[in-house]
């Protein structure tokens, strides 16, 4: 069945530092992958959105990876903020079908 | 994107009644729209489809007599959960998917607390 690994215990990272969050799946043959936040609380919020045929992809400073070789994408956060506390959902999901099934998500915590 | 309200944000209800919650796509209109479930320090669950004007799709193992979905309108979906019982208490959380590659806007959540 299909699986999605996310690190299950929080990222604690210093203000400033880059943080890197890790997706894996198995059993899957995603199309793209996407990246939500989610506050506590809240509904999820989403981020990124990265195709199968795109290694790399950025927005301000966030950074997504995508290798359907190793089957992971990372996330990176660099200059890290308190404000940037919060957990971190990915989701890979098939072309043309528009159903998520959501990683277990990583709770990163930035300290000052 | 979307924007997506719900409502009632929170509500408490006795156990054996059955509660509404609506989800609203203000800017856009949605001929789908989800509805997860998420328990305390979980993961978002995917409870069911729902599709304008027709029945909704429910995921393995989620009654779809005890989660009413309407579809009713391009704008509008409700989730009703019927004779709830302490163990329906949860967030429950409605997306809207937009075109292409199908990103998910979702709405504030719903918390339900069932005593």
């Amino acid at each position: 069945s299909q699986k999605i690994e996310q690190n299950s215990e929080a990222l604690n990272i210093q203000e400033g530092k880059t943080a890197t969050l890790t997706c894996n799946y198995t059993n899957y043959s995603p199309a793209y992958l996407q990246w939500y936040r989610q506050d506590p609380g809240r509904g999820p919020v989403f981020l990124l959105l990265i195709r199968e045929n795109e290694k790399e992809k950025r927005k301000e400073r966030l950074k997504v990876t995508f290798d359907t070789t190793l089957k992971q994408s990372l996330f990176h956060i660099t200059a890290s903020q308190p404000a940037d506390s919060a957990t971190y959902l990915c989701a890979p999901s098939a072309a043309g079908y528009n159903k998520l099934i959501f990683g277990a998500g990583t709770r990163l915590a930035v300290h000052p | 994107g979307a924007v997506v309200s719900q409502h009632p944000s929170w509500v408490i209800c006795k156990s054996g009644t059955s509660v509404k919650i609506e989800c609203r796509s203000l800017d856009f209109q949605a001929t789908t729209m989800f509805w997860y479930r998420q328990f305390p320090k979980q993961s978002l669950m995917l409870m069911a489809t729902s599709n304008e004007g027709s029945k909704a799709t429910y995921e393995q193992g989620v009654e779809k007599d005890k989660f009413l979905i309407n579809h009713a309108s391009l704008t509008l979906s409700t989730l009703t959960v019927t004779s709830a019982h302490p163990e329906d208490s949860s967030f429950y959380i409605c997306s809207v998917p937009t075109h292409g590659p199908y990103e998910q806007y979702f709405g504030p959540g719903t918390r339900l607390t069932v005593t």
